[in-house]
């Protein structure tokens, strides 16, 4: 089993160009999760989705839209990307919502230019 | 929003020396969790506690939560090169969903 992968690894946009984030999980999981990861403020939650067909604002949603497209598939997308957006992004799956442990995939390194 | 607040941010030591991190909030928490994360890898589960005063070990490293279920220790002994990362804590409370510390940053130097 793969776990959770993410693709792409690595992206450099510029300012205003949009793009969409990958995110798969093989392990038959309910909820799925976005995070970004900026130093020295942690793992800060975007979006998450409780069970397939779910989606619902974390944190810091502002500039970001998801789609869980099926059971196995939880996206993210920057419509018009800003340099604040620059940050390392995970997506995370979880076998029930809120009870067990999250399992991170590898991450994607934007850079917003 | 419940904060988690890690201490100390960055940690620098030699092998073989032992080394405690803290997890400290005003908040009660449910469970709280410990995760690592390794350079270029995502966050992976240590240990979840769920109990007032409970003490975990994982080798070694000891997990304690606190008995008022407000902060957590990680303690590990003998430390290693392969201990190097970043730790973070994580908690869950009312709003049920996950809260992370800022993490505290280990570096374990041969």
């Amino acid at each position: 089993n793969a776990g959770v992968t993410q693709t792409p690894k690595f992206q450099v946009l510029k300012t205003g160009q949009s793009m969409t984030l990958q995110c798969a999980q093989d392990m038959n999981h309910n909820s799925m999760y976005w995070y970004r990861q900026d130093p020295g403020m942690g793992l800060r939650l975007i979006y998450y989705s409780a069970s397939e067909g779910t989606t619902d604002k974390g944190e810091v949603p502002n500039g970001y839209n998801v789609s869980r497209l099926n059971k196995r598939e939880f996206s993210l997308r920057l419509e018009s990307a800003a340099p604040s957006q620059t940050s390392v992004y995970f997506c995370a799956s979880e076998r029930v919502w809120s009870t067990d442990t999250q399992y991170f995939g590898p991450g994607t390194r934007l850079t917003v230019l | 929003t419940q904060l988690l607040e890690q201490s100390p941010q960055f940690l620098s030591i030699q092998e073989g020396e032992n080394l405690t991190v803290y997890c400290n909030s005003s908040s009660v928490f449910s469970s709280l969790q410990w995760y690592r994360q390794e350079p270029g890898e995502g966050p992976v589960l240590l240990v979840t506690v769920v109990t007032g005063g409970e003490v975990k070990k994982l080798k070694r490293l000891t997990f304690q939560f606190g008995d008022a279920r407000k902060d957590s220790s990680l303690h590990i002994t003998a430390a290693q090169p392969g201990d190097t990362g970043l730790y973070l804590c994580a908690a869950q409370g009312g709003s049920e969903k996950l809260v992370f510390g800022k993490g505290t940053k280990l570096t374990v130097n041969p």
